[in-house]
C-alpha cells in the first residue's frame, strides 16, 4: 500500500525558511517522479514544484521561482521542498504527491495527507 | 498558463440524482502525443485528494462506475449518475497537457440537499 506522509509544517513568521519532508513507502520510490501541491485557506489546489525520479530534473511554478527548492533523498526515500523567503500568501497545506508512471504529463496519482504552513507576524 | 474554469462551483444535490460538473480550458488540451491529459481528482473533507480519472475517461482502480468522464479539445464533464453521501467533497479537474505548469480549476464544491 502507498503511503505518503508529510511533515516539518509549523508556524513562522515572514522572511523566515522551513524545510518540509514526505517519507514514501510501499513503491520504489527511486523510479517515479514526485510532486509538491499546496492549498491555501479557502482556495484551490495549486501545483508547486516536481523533481525527476533521479533528481536530476526540477520544475517549479512562478510563484515559487527563486525561493522553493524541491529535492529527494532516494537512500532514504524522502521527498524535500525547501522554503525560503516566506511570505503570508505561502500559508497553505502542503501535499506531497507521487507523479503517475510512465508519462509525466499525466500528473499525479497518490497523494499524501498534507501538513500545514501558516506564514505570520 | 492553461487555464481551467469548471462550472458550478457549488452543486447541491439531491441523494440518489445525477450531478454534472463542467471543465473548460484556455486552450486545447490535445498533446502532441495525441492523448489529452485531463484528469479529475475527488477531495473529501479531511482527507487527501484522490485520482478519480485521467486522460479525460479513464476511471483509476477502485473509483465507483456511477463515476464518468467524457469531453474533448477544451471542453470536459465529470459525471456522477447516482450521488451517495461519500461524494461529498470537492471535485477538481486538472490538466498536465501543457506542463509546467500543471493548473487545476478552481473546484466544484458538491453537497448534499
Amino acid at each position: 500500500q502507498i503511503q505518503l506522509v508529510e511533515s516539518g509544517g509549523g508556524v513562522l513568521q515572514p522572511g523566515r525558511s522551513l524545510r518540509l519532508s514526505c517519507a514514501a513507502s510501499g513503491f520504489t520510490f527511486s523510479d517515479y517522479g514526485m510532486h509538491w501541491v499546496r492549498q491555501a485557506p479557502g482556495k484551490g489546489l495549486e501545483w508547486v514544484a516536481l523533481i525527476s525520479y533521479d533528481g536530476t530534473n526540477k520544475y517549479n511554478a512562478d510563484s515559487v521561482k527563486g525561493r522553493f527548492t524541491i529535492s529527494r533523498d532516494n537512500s532514504k526515500n524522502t521527498l524535500y521542498l525547501q522554503m525560503n523567503s516566506l511570505r503570508a500568501e505561502d500559508t497553505a497545506v502542503y501535499y506531497c504527491a507521487k507523479a503517475a508512471p510512465t508519462v509525466t504529463a499525466l500528473g499525479m496519482d497518490v497523494w499524501g495527507q498534507g501538513t500545514t504552513v501558516t506564514v505570520s507576524s | 498558463d492553461v487555464v481551467l474554469t469548471q462550472s458550478p462551483l457549488s452543486l447541491p444535490v439531491t441523494l440518489g440524482q445525477p450531478a454534472s460538473i463542467s471543465c473548460r480550458s484556455s486552450q486545447s488540451l490535445v498533446h502532441s502525443d495525441g492523448n489529452t491529459y485531463l484528469n479529475w481528482f475527488q477531495h473529501r473533507p479531511g482527507q487527501s485528494p484522490w485520482r478519480l480519472i485521467y486522460k479525460v475517461s479513464n476511471r483509476d482502480l477502485g473509483v465507483p462506475d456511477r463515476f464518468s468522464g467524457s469531453g474533448s479539445g477544451t471542453d470536459f464533464t465529470l459525471k456522477i449518475s447516482r450521488v451517495e453521501a461519500e461524494d461529498v467533497g470537492v471535485y477538481y479537474c486538472m490538466q498536465g497537457t501543457h506542463w509546467p505548469p500543471f493548473t487545476f480549476g478552481q473546484g466544484t464544491k458538491l453537497e448534499i440537499k
